[in-house]
């Protein structure tokens, strides 16, 4: 089945702790971004990739870290969490497909900094 | 860059009515425009899509209408039901400018009974 998953699905911690949220994707796609997710701003691209060892800022990359050392991961890294970044995130896969640019997002993680 | 703006944020229809949700873009480049439902806990999920090169696309229930003039696109849903109920996402690409998606705001639509 095709699929995007993320780990860990709910997290609560302090901020300064530094944490990472893990997404792999089993589509071989190339491209891979983190989105979050806040009331009444819909969906704010974080970073994304466009292949291996190819990332690049979305449009709120300020506090995060990405890598892409392998197709099929993206880790989302939060160096030193703070309050702000208290929201839902989702990362999400995409190739295009006879004009077609789905993106499969995965299921979310919901982050509580406090 | 692309700018989207969707309204409304709010929706509520009762079964069987109709709905439309509304979204326009700024970049005159964009030419691939999808609409995603996200379900409560979940991710979102295409539904539909539209290129720039065709004015209105159906599917079953479900159609979107395109005008490049005004870049303004709209999302209908026929005969809705309880299970239309989710968020709704429009969102626009420039296909020549890689996979990056800007998305609207989102529009919570609830069926009412």
């Amino acid at each position: 089945e095709a699929q995007v998953t993320q780990n860990p699905r709910y997290l609560i911690t302090v901020t300064g702790k530094k944490l990472t949220v893990t997404c792999s994707q089993n589509m071989n796609h190339e491209y891979m971004s983190w989105y979050r997710q806040d009331p009444g701003l819909g969906l704010r691209q974080i970073y994304y990739s466009m292949n291996v060892e190819v990332t690049d800022k979305g449009d709120v990359p300020e506090g995060y870290k990405v890598s892409r050392k392998e197709k099929r991961n993206f880790p989302l890294i939060l160096e030193s969490p703070s309050p702000n970044q208290t929201s839902l995130y989702f990362c999400a896969s995409s190739q295009e497909t006879s004009g077609r640019y789905e993106q499969y997002f995965g299921p979310g993680t919901r982050l509580t900094v406090t | 860059g692309e700018n989207v703006e969707q309204h409304p944020s709010t929706l509520s229809v009762q079964e069987g009515d109709s709905a439309v949700i509304k979204c326009t873009y700024s970049d005159s480049a964009s030419n691939y425009f999808p609409w995603y439902k996200q379900e409560l806990g979940k991710g979102p999920q295409l539904i539909i899509d539209i290129r720039s090169n065709v004015g209105e696309k159906k599917d079953q229930r479900i159609a979107v209408t395109l005008n490049k003039t005004a870049k303004h696109f709209s999302l209908h849903i026929t005969e809705t039901q309880p299970e239309d109920s989710a968020v709704y996402f429009c969102a626009a690409l420039f296909t020549g400018g890689g996979n990056k998606l800007t998305f609207g705001t989102g529009t919570q639509l609830k069926v009412e009974l």
